[in-house]
């Protein structure tokens, strides 16, 4: 089945710098791959989302980019905001097989004053 | 629209009581899931419903686990007995469709504590 690896598990940018957080998977026949943002308290909300017939796709300060070849995508948070502190998880899914999404382990951003 | 409503938000019971999670998926939607979130294992799919029928419960951990979904508009996951090992945050999701390519829906999850 498919397994998807996060990395870093946590992360300090200075506000107004840009954070990055890769992910990687395995099932080469995945071709979903959202973005789920978890503030304290609340639950995994989709932020980014992108299909395997793209390889970037772009929502005003986030990015996200998605290499099938290597089976890593990423996202990209340009001039960061406190607001943008929170856990961020990756997942991966066949959407013509209907699987079900599986989740990274998250990462914690933490935008620093 | 009220978005996915969970009850309770916190619950701390005693190992070996039987404990009774609630959840009230968006008005419309047609699947409902159950997730378990811990810091060693991450998000976890225990169960999936589509049209109040469970699809796929691969993900329940033992039969002390069980999930029940009367109607569109209610579902239960229900833990009995309870033990220590089962103290996580317990998501209920909903969305339009399937299990994959959609957007899921989270409540705000409740807090088990087995002491």
């Amino acid at each position: 089945g498919e397994n998807v690896e996060q990395h870093p598990s946590t992360l300090s940018v200075q506000e107004g710098d840009s954070a990055v957080i890769k992910c990687t998977y395995s099932d080469s026949a995945s071709n979903y791959f959202p973005w789920y943002k978890q503030e304290l308290g609340k639950g995994p909300q989709l932020i980014i989302d992108i299909r395997s017939n793209v390889g970037e796709k772009k929502d005003q300060r986030i990015a996200v980019t998605l290499n099938k070849t290597a089976k890593h995508f990423s996202l990209h948070i340009t001039e960061t905001q406190p607001e943008d502190s929170a856990v961020y998880f990756c997942a991966a899914s066949n959407r013509n097989r209907d699987d079900k999404i599986i989740f990274g382990k998250g990462t914690r951003l933490h935008i620093l004053p | 629209d009220a978005g996915v409503i969970q009850s309770p938000r916190h619950e701390v019971t005693e190992m070996g009581q039987e404990v009774t999670l609630r959840c009230k998926p968006i008005s419309g939607h047609n699947s409902l899931f159950w997730y378990r979130q811990t810091m060693m294992r991450g998000l976890e799919l225990l169960i999936y419903f589509n049209n109040n029928v469970p699809i796929d419960d691969s993900g329940m951990p033992e039969d002390r686990f069980s999930a029940k979904m009367p109607n569109a508009s209610f579902s239960t996951l229900k833990i009995q007995p309870s033990e220590p090992r089962d103290s996580a945050v317990y998501f209920c999701a909903s969305s339009l469709g399937g299990l994959a390519g959609v957007e899921l829906f989270f409540g705000e999850g409740s807090r088990l504590t087995v002491l």
